[in-house]
């Protein structure tokens, strides 16, 4: 049972370039969500999506992108990364949605990702 | 805007000393979730509390829902080197019809044990 997924685990990338993360989930949860974390700032939500083409924007979402083809994917763009996008990135699945019962969130294990 | 404050941000205990840390909401909350983060790790997550003064034992972890529902609190009694790690906090609001909402991360408080 692979759970959740995310490549690359490690990432250094030029300022300006594209870059997509991605994240990959075998429970066939509905919800996925992409945070990022960073020293005194905690988790803080980019994106998340309620079902395959469905997104929504979460606190910090300028300069990314998602999209959701297909269920168990969800992969986080930054279209041109600056150095203020370095951190490290997480993804989450959840079987359920928020209002509608337990949604505890499954953890990837991250994507440090550091922009020069 | 809606925000959860976790105190305190480091603790340093002896290995055997208690640990505690608290999460407080400007808004009321319909749940809160508990996570833990090991270094270098991902949050796992540890407990959900959902009614007023609700309080849930996992083993040497005691987590406690204020009554009002604006605080919560993780107390670990007697602690390991294994609890090392960060512990966050994540607050649920809902809207109105309780359809969607907001579920909002603490900063986390980490903890070092020192054997």
């Amino acid at each position: 049972d692979a759970g959740i997924t995310q490549s690359p685990r490690y990432k250094i990338t030029e300022t300006g370039r594209q870059v997509t993360l991605m994240c990959h989930q075998t429970w066939s949860h509905s919800y996925m969500f992409w945070y990022r974390q960073d020293l005194g700032h905690g988790l803080r939500l980019i994106y998340y999506s309620a079902a395959a083409d469905i997104t929504d924007k979460g606190e910090v979402p300028d300069g990314y992108v998602v999209s959701r083809s297909k269920t168990e994917n969800f992969p986080l763009t930054l279209e041109s990364a600056t150095r203020s996008q370095t951190s490290v990135y997480f993804c989450a699945s959840s079987e359920s949605g928020i209002g509608t019962g337990a949604y505890e969130q499954y953890f990837g294990p991250g994507t440090r990702l550091t922009v020069t | 805007g809606q925000q959860v404050m976790q105190i305190p941000q480091y603790q340093h205990v002896q290995e055997g000393e208690d640990f505690t840390t608290y999460c407080n909401s400007s808004t009321t909350l319909s749940n809160i979730q508990w996570y833990k983060q090991r270094p270098g790790g991902h949050p796992v997550f540890l407990i959900q509390l959902v009614k007023s003064g609700e309080v849930k034992k996992q083993k040497r972890l005691t987590f406690q829902f204020g009554e009002a529902k604006k605080n919560s609190s993780l107390h670990i009694t007697a602690t390991q080197t294994t609890d090392v790690g960060t512990y966050f906090c994540a607050g649920l609001t809902l809207n109105y019809g309780g359809s969607q909402g907001n579920l909002i991360f603490g900063k986390g408080t980490k903890l070092s044990v020192k054997p």
